[in-house]
């Protein structure tokens, strides 16, 4: 079975401050993708990053940074310096090779100014 | 636009009515996906199709829910006798690729269908 857990429903930050978004997946599958989504107000999903399995390299984006650890099953999200247009609903998500997305529950993001 | 777009983009029904939520992917897009975004969770795969081939369905609720792509472009999700139930945001989203299993999905904005 394939499960994505976001245990982290809310958070709330200060402007500049560094916040990580937590992503535990389950999977039996020895290949497969990993995502992360940024969903603003407007409701429309923004693609972020895409793992694959045999890639543990972490990966840096000028504020955004993902670290993959295949032993602890996560694919942990950090903002540096966040802003308040950061602030969204943030998921995480799991593509087993030919199979659908599992999507986590989100977290939300405020980014108070 | 370049991206997907989606309308309505707000859809109130009574129960009982037939509702239709159309999806315009990116020209050119292989496949194309829809699924069900309940009120504070995640979205939950419910049919793919890849050009007008509907290859996965079995993620929709139940057999009041059908999909289309007739062209292998534009794509018409219809809920028969809606429920309350189905109150929810529908997402579309394409993929240039016809292997679902690898590629980034590009959303659309969604309809946010209320049920009374």
């Amino acid at each position: 079975a394939q499960k994505v857990t976001q245990a982290q429903t809310e958070i709330s930050v200060v402007e500049k401050e560094d916040v990580t978004l937590d992503c535990v997946y389950e999977t039996r599958d020895t290949t497969y993708y990993l995502f992360w989504y940024k969903q603003p107000p407007s409701g429309e999903l923004v693609f972020l990053i895409r793992r694959n399995s045999f890639d543990e390299q972490n990966e840096i984006s000028g504020r955004y940074s993902w670290n993959f650890q295949k032993s602890t099953s996560s694919f942990n999200f950090t903002i540096t310096a966040s802003q308040v247009v950061d602030s969204a609903v943030y998921f995480c998500a799991l593509l087993n090779y030919g199979q659908n997305f599992v999507f986590g529950p989100g977290t939300r993001l405020s980014v108070l100014p | 636009g370049a991206g997907v777009s989606q309308s309505p983009r707000y859809k109130v029904a009574k129960r009982g009515q037939d509702v239709a939520l159309r999806c315009d992917p990116i020209s050119g897009h292989v496949s194309l996906f829809w699924y069900q975004q309940a009120l504070g969770q995640g979205p939950e795969f419910l049919t793919y199709f890849q050009n007008e081939a509907q290859l996965d369905k079995s993620g929709l609720p139940s057999d009041r829910f059908f999909a289309e792509r007739p062209e292998g472009s534009v794509s018409t999700l219809k809920i028969q006798r809606t429920q309350q139930e189905d109150s929810a945001v529908y997402l579309c989203a394409s993929s240039p690729l016809g292997d679902r299993g690898t590629y980034e999905q590009y959303f659309g904005p969604g309809t946010r269908l209320t049920v009374t």
